[in-house]
């Protein structure tokens, strides 16, 4: 499969544990970000959004944070599983258009 | 059952050949969007279309060419002119805001 994982950051976690997955964007004037998830070989899927009036907001077992101060986002995962092992990255979107920026990723690594 | 498709999965190229890479949706969304995804890279724009008929380059359009006659459909050709061809190119779509993803293409060239 694609080595989408090459040369990205790494984070190794035990299974069962909280996972911290963190982006630093880079636009002040951003408005919205989004969270996603691809597995090795796989489209990028998604997993939550946040937009900038709001400082957190959570699903199932994953909450963003978001501190526009220090322009930092991150994906927090509870209770990690092997199934969560994928890159994640952030995007923002800037102004009224659609399109979004991408971080280049991090490798989440769950060790049973 | 909606969502987005792309074909083929992997895809091979012999260097001068145009090669085209289908994307389709139907979750009626109005805008499509061309990635690029290179080992250790965060995703390039290449090409989006905002609505029927109309679309715009983006960051690396260069080399690529699309069209889009129908709302469900953006295909997307990679030609001889492209240097760099080989890598996994991700189709997207989206309303307002949130961009769904395709399962992607694996470009190969020989």
């Amino acid at each position: 499969g694609e080595s989408v994982g090459l040369h990205l950051p790494t984070l190794s976690v035990q299974e069962g544990d909280n996972s911290i997955i963190n982006c630093a964007y880079s636009n002040s004037a951003s408005d919205y970000f989004i969270w996603y998830k691809q597995e090795s070989g796989k489209g990028p899927q998604f997993i939550i959004d946040i937009r900038s009036n709001m400082d957190k907001r959570q699903g199932q077992r994953v909450t963003v944070l978001l501190n526009k101060t220090v322009k930092h986002l991150s994906l927090q995962i509870a209770a990690t599983q092997p199934g969560d092992s994928a890159v994640y990255f952030c995007a923002e979107k800037t102004g009224g258009g659609n399109k979004l920026t991408f971080g280049t990723g991090t490798q989440l690594k769950v060790e049973l | 059952d909606g969502g987005i498709t792309q074909s083929p999965k992997y895809l091979f190229r012999k260097e001068g050949q145009n090669v085209t890479l289908s994307c389709e949706q139907n979750l009626n969304h109005d805008a499509m969007y061309w990635y690029r995804q290179d080992p250790g890279q965060g995703l390039r724009l290449i090409y989006y279309s905002q609505i029927v008929n109309d679309f715009q380059k983006g960051d690396i359009a260069e080399g690529y060419s699309v069209s889009r006659e129908k709302k469900e459909s953006f295909p997307l050709t990679v030609t001889s002119a492209q240097k760099n061809p080989t890598a996994f190119y991700l189709c997207a779509s989206s309303m307002v805001g949130t961009q769904y993803f395709g399962p992607g293409t694996r470009l190969t060239v020989l």
